[in-house]
């Protein structure tokens, strides 16, 4: 089975800080990789799907790159409604569908 | 725009089971694959699995194989996931979403990415 980490669980950051969140897989999953972001109380939002592609409405301050077993997600200017917790996900192999731990993002 | 809307929250003792009910609106419902996702409290996310509503296949995340079923109604678009001998462990948030259907989808791989999502169905399993 294919295991995921994310790295750092928890960051503390302030308005307009360039933040980097990184997920990796134990095995090569190609481009495989979503991201989502989740606030307290609310459902998961999709931000980045297939690695790289911004999901149509979410603000181009957030990107995506990696292949293989090592991913990134970008928040190029940290804004006030990005504190949340963000989540990376696979979609290649069993168990599948599997997320990562989390990272928590919040206000330094 | 795609919309789900899930139904309220449940409370059950331990060895019952829950029925969640998940109805999309605004797309053709049988276009796309209904995933299903736990979230225990302060936790993070966890696949439960899916099903096609198209002809009402299902993949089960192994943990859950034992105790789950997710059935589609096509004639009100509605999607159900069923948990069974329900232990404290199974308090948490339940989330359905919907995936687009990428090429093919068997239990050793399938592709995509779940959007959007419905708001969540809080289950309680309490004593």
């Amino acid at each position: 089975d294919i295991q995921m980490t994310q790295s750092p669980s928890s960051l503390s950051s302030s308005v307009g800080d360039r933040v980097t969140i990184t997920c990796r897989t134990s095995q090569s999953i190609g481009s495989y990789l979503n991201w989502y972001q989740q606030k307290p109380g609310k459902a998961p939002k999709l931000l980045i799907y297939a690695a790289s592609n911004l999901q149509r409405g979410v603000p181009s301050r957030f990107s995506g790159s990696g292949f293989g077993t090592d991913f990134t997600l970008t928040i190029s200017s940290l804004q006030p409604e990005d504190f949340a917790t963000y989540y990376c996900q696979q979609s290649y192999s069993p168990p599948l569908f599997s997320f990562g731990p989390g990272t928590k993002v919040d206000i330094k | 725009e795609v919309q789900l809307l899930q139904s309220g929250a449940e409370v059950r003792k331990p060895g019952a089971t829950v029925k969640i009910s998940c109805k999309i609106s605004g797309n053709t419902f049988t276009d796309y694959y209904i995933h299903w996702v736990q979230q225990a409290p302060g936790k993070g996310l966890e696949w439960l699995g899916l099903v096609d509503p198209e002809d009402g296949d299902t993949i089960y995340a192994e943990k859950f194989q034992d105790r789950v079923t997710m059935t589609a109604d096509t004639s009100t678009n509605t999607a159900y996931m069923e948990l069974s001998s329900l232990r404290s462990e199974d308090t948490a948030v339940y989330y359905c979403a919907t995936a687009v259907r990428l090429g093919y989808c068997g239990s050793d791989t399938c592709h995509g990415w779940f959007d959007p999502w419905g708001q969540g169905t809080v289950v309680t399993v309490s004593s």
